[in-house]
């Protein structure tokens, strides 16, 4: 199993410019989840998804959108990124059967100029 | 407001010491992770708990549901022990995640 992959691992963009964050698991769970972590701040829930077709939001959605197709692929796409987006961008993924463990990816670190 | 309250932020120790660290949530919870962020920024999860105690290797983690705390003991601290260690609560009103801010641990040859 890969696991919880991420691409890309590191992205610079512009103000405005748009871009999509992938990430992919393969052990089949049905939560999956975006999160990004800034200095001196806990991870905090941009988006998150308890199975296909069904996403919501976390506690800093603005500025980001997700959907799930599939089991395996949440991506999470930047609309008009803007430099309060700079952060480090964590995806996980869990079963939603009372275990919850959650098996991160690697992160993707986004710089906005 | 944080529902997740982390101490001390930061600790340094010498190898072979006993650590602790503290973790307080506000909130109602299904669920408690332990989580370690190593240097190079993977997170890999230690512990899940919902009452009680666990103990993997040198690394125990209890919970007390009553007094909404948690913590996190490594005995015998090694270097490799060095690491960011997230306290996380699974919220039971809904499907949300809460992290604290992390306890940064540098073990100390």
């Amino acid at each position: 199993n890969a696991g919880v992959t991420q691409t890309p691992k590191f992205q610079v963009l512009k103000t405005g410019q748009s871009m999509t964050l992938q990430c992919a698991q393969d052990m089949n769970h049905e939560y999956m989840s975006w999160y990004r972590q800034d200095p001196g701040m806990g991870l905090r829930l941009i988006h998150y998804s308890v199975g296909a077709g069904i996403t919501d939001q976390g506690e800093v959605p603005n500025g980001y959108n997700v959907s799930r197709s599939t089991t395996e692929d949440f991506p999470l796409r930047l609309l008009s990124a803007a430099p309060s987006q700079t952060s480090v961008y964590f995806c996980a993924s869990s079963r939603w059967d009372g275990t919850y463990e959650q098996y991160f990816g690697p992160g993707t670190r986004l710089t906005v100029t | 407001k944080n529902e997740v309250e982390q101490s001390p932020q930061n600790l340094t120790a010498q190898e072979g010491e006993f650590i602790t660290i503290n973790c307080s949530y506000s909130v109602g919870i299904s669920a408690l992770h332990w989580l370690q962020q190593h240097p190079g920024g993977g997170i890999v999860s230690l512990f899940m708990l919902s009452s009680g105690k666990k103990k993997h290797g040198r690394l125990i983690a209890t919970i007390n549901i009553q007094e909404k705390h948690s913590s996190l003991h490594i005995t015998a601290s090694h270097p490799r022990d060095s690491a960011v260690y997230i306290c996380a609560v699974r919220s039971n009103t809904g499907n949300q995640f809460y992290f604290g801010t992390g306890t940064s641990l540098t073990v100390i040859p």
